[in-house]
């Protein structure tokens, strides 16, 4: 069973913290996805990459980094959160872009900012 | 060019009745077509998918309609059960193109 796990279910932070959010995939997936999920809005992609060490900007980037030093982990990093970035978060990951395949879901990260 | 319309917003059916969501798009160089379950506290999960060069693919009790002339496709769950009870988003995609998701249909079935 593919398996897309992020290290938080919950968390609580403080406007201004900087914040990492963690993902590890176990089936050497080529491409890694970061998502915010807000209510009306859908799944909105604000990073992908699709190989160690690459990262393109999706839709919605801006306050947001991204950083992928190895293939099955990628980490979303919130530099100075804000209260707008409270959110639900979703990691996923699927083989290479051009196949249009499957993607799969971590169970999300529920960020509050206060 | 990009958004991926859908509807309804929520939909409540009784058990054994027939739901039906509705996804629309712009982009003729979308070519996959999936669908994806989330249940509360769980991330999405794929439920079902179709290429366009089908008009209709069942899995179950669950049904993609494709028109690719409309540029329209739906999701029907036949015998819907309270099981089935999830949030569902339709999604598009192309040849070197990320998925593009549409906002969500929170169905509700009732026993």
């Amino acid at each position: 069973d593919v398996k897309v796990t992020q290290s938080s279910r919950y968390l609580v932070k403080r406007t201004g913290e900087k914040v990492f959010l963690e993902c590890v995939q176990d089936m050497d997936h080529e491409n890694m996805f970061w998502y915010r999920q807000d209510p009306g809005l859908g799944l909105r992609l604000i990073y992908f990459s699709y190989d160690v060490k690459m990262k393109e900007k999706g839709d919605i980037p801006e306050g947001y980094s991204v950083s992928r030093e190895k293939k099955e982990r990628f980490s979303l990093i919130l530099e100075s959160a804000s209260t707008n970035q409270t959110s639900m978060y979703l990691c996923a990951s699927s083989f290479l872009r051009e196949m249009n395949t499957e993607a799969f879901f971590g169970q999300g990260t529920r960020l509050t900012v206060v | 060019q990009q958004q991926v319309k859908q509807s309804p917003q929520s939909l409540i059916v009784q058990k054994g009745g027939i739901s039906i969501i509705n996804c629309a798009y712009e982009n003729t160089a979308f070519d996959y077509f999936p669908w994806y379950q989330q249940f509360p506290g769980k991330g999405p999960a794929l439920l079902i998918a179709i290429r366009p060069d089908v008009s209709e693919k069942k899995e179950g009790r669950f049904t993609i309609s494709f028109n690719k002339s409309a540029k329209q496709f739906s999701l029907h769950i036949m015998d819907s059960q309270p099981g089935d009870s999830a949030t569902y988003f339709c999604a598009a995609g192309g040849y070197g193109q990320n998925f593009v998701f549409g906002p969500g249909t929170r169905l509700s079935v009732l026993p």
